[in-house]
């Protein structure tokens, strides 16, 4: 079974908007982390936020917003006010187990469009 | 954030020859570093976890004499692709943890294999 899953190969988005990413994770652990990762066409993969399992509130950095809904296990991306430099593919990866295992899965991206 | 280098950025060879990668955090000790490979369009499949003055620990389906990890100090890891083959031809990226939740990427080589 997947343990990533982000069902959106490709989105658009209009300059300014807002614009959800998906990401579904799949596991058994109880401790567990999550990160967004961004990979313009450059292909360097950029970190832009992380949620713990354990964070009671969903992790801000900037632009960027983690929907973290544990029940449903989805962490969704939320990027706010979009610009023409967010163009790029969007990675979601999971953690498991304690901190200190840094073993990471990826999902299989989605690519971001911002129209001007 | 932590700034990971790569060397080199992009590298063509013939196909047999040995392919060496090194992967350099700048400005932090990287307890540990991983390497992973990306196809076009495709995500990013780790191949090895490489500890400081340990044995790699490889991925399953992963070949260990192919692919040659050393990671000598706490801030220099070296993939080495023996023996290069067309097939080899990918993305290489190399990412690094001090210790804290995030692994920081390196830009990435690309290899092509004629």
């Amino acid at each position: 079974a997947q343990k990533i899953t982000q069902t959106q190969p490709g989105m658009f988005v209009q300059e300014k908007e807002a614009v959800t990413l998906d990401c579904t994770y799949d596991t058994s652990d109880q401790s567990y982390g999550l990160f967004w990762y961004k990979q313009p066409s450059s292909g360097e993969m950029i970190f832009l936020i992380y949620q713990g399992s354990y964070d009671e509130q969903n992790a801000t950095e900037g632009r960027y917003s983690l929907n973290f809904q544990k029940a449903r296990k989805s962490a969704n991306l939320v990027i706010s006010a979009s610009q023409l430099g967010d163009s790029a593919m969007y990675f979601c990866a999971m953690r498991e187990g304690r901190t200190g295992f840094q073993k990471l899965v990826f999902g299989t991206g989605t690519r971001l469009l911002v129209s001007p | 954030g932590a700034v990971v280098s790569q060397h080199p950025s992009r590298v063509i060879c013939k196909s047999g020859t040995s392919v060496k990668i090194e992967c350099r955090s700048l400005d932090f000790q990287a307890t540990t570093m991983f390497w992973y490979r990306q196809f076009p369009k495709q995500s990013l499949m780790l191949m090895a976890t490489s500890n400081e003055g340990s044995k790699a620990t490889y991925e399953q389906g992963v070949e260990k004499d192919k692919f040659l990890i050393n990671h000598a100090s706490l801030t220099l890891s070296t993939l080495t692709v023996t023996s290069a083959h067309p097939e080899d031809s990918s993305f290489y990226i190399c990412s690094a943890v001090q210790g804290s939740e995030t692994q920081y990427f390196g830009p990435g080589t690309r290899l092509l294999v004629l």
